[in-house]
Parts: structure tokens; C-alpha cells; sequence
């Protein structure tokens, strides 16, 4: 079965750090450019970044930019976003997601998402 | 405030059709793909529509989506309680250089 599960989020302090984690099978991952979006309670998708399959194309949101960081291993079939510097806006249901085809334009797998909460 | 503009909610009766509008510009839809997506209520987002008109392997013909100009719409045809959902249409946009979402529109089966 494709499947990409999620982890890593819980609560964390304003200006705080996390790791997340998006464990990817049922696929050639390394095949697949990949990317993070997120959900705040309550409101609407909000795209995060983008890593190529390779890894060395890497885009992101002016929003998260100079504090995430994406990432990947090809060899572990694993996503993961570096989050510091965390701020309350960042409060929100963390989701990794394929790419379908060959432009960053459509999203055809999905995890089940993990949430993050920046609070003190 | 989206760049895409979503009606935030529409409602019709089972058996019937609706249509969700998705509105944008020329450096998003007006020359990008459009994709829509079904989100049920405490789940992750499903892949309805690529490109602005295709469907995914799963997908009942029972959902369509076109596109003209800078704008986008999604129909569904045989409404199901089922289909109570919120549904986010989505592009790239070469100006931003990201992929932006709309607000998401809220279906409800009277």
C-alpha cells in the first residue's frame, strides 16, 4: 500500500525547535519530488516547501523561510522538516505529500498529518 | 487572505449538482494547472482533480473540473451525504514562486 506517515509534532515553546518526520512506502520514493503543507486549526491549506527527488532543489513559503528546513534520505525513504525558531502562526496539522506528475501542482498522497503547537 | 478566491460554502440537496468556483490570476491559474482536493471532516486532503480536469485513478466520474481564463470550477454531479466535505482548489504561482490554495468551500447535503 502507498503510504507516507507522519511524525514528530507535539508542543513546544515560542522560539523553539522540532523535527518532523514523513516515513514514505509502498513506493520508489527516492523516484518523487515531495512537499510540506500546513493546516492551522480551524483554516485552510497553506503550502510550506518543496524538495526535488534528489534533494538539491529546494523551495519554501516567504513565511517559513531561514526557519525550516527540508530535507530528505533517499536511502531511508524519509521526508523531514527542521523547524526552529517556532512561533505561535506555526500552531498547526503538519502533512507530507507526493507530487503528481512532473510540475509541483498537484499532490496525490497525503499522510495523515502531525500537529504542531506552539504555545508556552 | 488567499490567493485563490473559494466561495466558503455552497450547499444543495442529494441527488443534485453543485459547483465550487476557484478564482485567481495570471500568474496562478491563468497559466498553471488547477487541482482539486476533498477534505472530510478530521482527515488528511484527497486528490480529486489534476490538471485541471483529470481524475485520479478512484475517483467517480461523479466529480469534473474545468477551467477558463484565470478562473477554475469543480462539479459534482449525484450529491451524497457522503460528499459533506470541505474542498481547496490549488496551482503554482509564478509570481509568489509557490504553490498557493484557495480558502476551501464548505459543502453541506441539505
Amino acid at each position: 500500500e502507498v503510504q507516507l506517515v507522519e511524525s514528530g509534532g507535539g508542543l513546544v515553546q515560542p522560539g523553539g525547535s522540532l523535527r518532523l518526520s514523513c516515513a514514505a512506502s509502498g513506493f520508489t520514493f527516492s523516484s518523487y519530488e515531495m512537499n510540506w503543507v500546513r493546516q492551522a486549526p480551524g483554516k485552510g491549506l497553506e503550502w510550506v516547501s518543496y524538495i526535488s527527488s534528489t534533494g538539491y532543489t529546494i523551495v519554501y513559503a516567504d513565511s517559513v523561510k531561514g526557519r525550516l528546513t527540508i530535507s530528505r534520505d533517499n536511502a531511508k525513504n524519509s521526508l523531514y522538516l527542521q523547524m526552529n525558531s517556532l512561533r505561535a502562526e506555526d500552531t498547526a496539522v503538519y502533512y507530507c505529500a507526493r507530487v503528481w506528475g512532473t510540475s509541483n501542482e498537484a499532490f496525490d498522497i497525503w499522510g495523515q498529518g502531525t500537529m504542531v503547537t506552539v504555545s508556552s | 487572505q488567499s490567493v485563490l478566491t473559494q466561495p466558503p460554502s455552497v450547499s444543495a440537496a442529494p441527488g443534485q449538482k453543485v459547483t465550487i468556483s476557484c478564482s485567481g490570476s495570471s500568474s496562478n491559474i491563468g497559466n498553471n494547472y488547477v487541482s482539486w482536493y476533498q477534505q472530510l471532516p478530521g482527515t488528511a486532503p484527497k486528490l480529486l482533480i489534476y490538471a485541471n480536469n483529470k481524475r485520479p485513478s478512484g475517483i467517480p466520474d461523479r466529480f469534473s473540473g474545468s477551467k477558463s481564463g484565470t478562473s477554475a470550477t469543480l462539479g459534482i454531479t449525484g450529491l451524497q451525504t457522503g460528499d459533506e466535505a470541505d474542498y481547496f482548489c490549488g496551482t503554482w504561482d509564478n509570481s509568489l514562486s509557490a504553490v498557493v490554495f484557495g480558502g476551501g468551500t464548505k459543502l453541506t447535503v441539505l
